[in-house]
């Protein structure tokens, strides 16, 4: 298994629900990442988690929280988010060691009413 | 700080023509330099990396890319180009930490047929 997947594909959500992101990789990975990508920007990182501990948190606002409950899942719980929120949320897994490439899955497009 | 530059936003190319995206880094260190593709709505994909060696990389789908450290360049080549080819394309360069990847701004490749 060479890919990281995502869940949901797309999800529409109002300012006042909770709802989580899914983020799976079986390779062995022992970093994932969380980005945030607004339509014809690049990805902006949000979180690294590496050996299951969280180690960058980009100044994320706290409506935003990860979650690494194993090293092969990664999760973003999200509420009272804002409209502009709305993005497409990539995760993306590496191996270990500093310069390797990241392994992106295709993204949760997030609608934010 | 590092940075990447990416002078070319939209680029448009004939069916079976060549191409070339540019891509100019700064970067302190010895730059570890990526180019990812992504078409719309989906991840990024990884189509060649540089991290030493041979300066002229081949990657996926025929591309190739040849890092000048004396130019601080690291451009993306492909002698003809596919209609499938169109798509965002992402230069990336790594810092030691944590492998957080610094992106460029993005060139969107359109063909005609």
């Amino acid at each position: 298994d060479t890919e990281v997947t995502q869940t949901p594909k797309h999800l529409v959500m109002g300012m006042t629900n909770k709802k989580s992101l899914k983020c799976e990789q079986h390779m062995g990975h022992r970093a994932m990442y969380w980005y945030k990508q607004k339509a014809k920007k690049p990805p902006e990182l949000m979180f690294v988690y590496s050996y299951e501990k969280l180690s960058i948190n980009e100044s994320v606002p706290s409506r935003f929280s990860p979650e690494c409950p194993n090293s092969s899942l990664l999760n973003l719980h999200l509420h009272a988010l804002q409209p502009e929120d709305s993005a497409l949320y990539l995760c993306a897994s590496m191996t270990g060691g500093l310069y390797n490439e990241q392994f992106f899955g295709p993204g949760t497009r997030l609608t934010v009413l | 700080a590092q940075s990447v530059t990416q002078p070319d936003i939209h680029i448009t190319v004939s069916e079976g023509a060549s191409l070339e995206l540019r891509c100019n880094y700064s970067y302190g260190a010895t730059p570890y330099l990526f180019w990812y593709v992504q078409s719309p709505g989906q991840g990024l994909q990884l189509l060649l990396k540089y991290f030493s060696g041979d300066t002229l990389v081949q990657g996926i789908k025929g591309f190739e890319a040849e890092f000048k450290r004396s130019q601080s360049s690291f451009n993306l080549r492909k002698p003809s180009v596919h209609w499938s080819d169109a798509a965002e394309y992402f230069c990336a360069v790594t810092t030691g930490t944590a492998s957080k990847l610094t992106f460029g701004t993005g060139t969107r490749l359109q063909v005609t047929l």
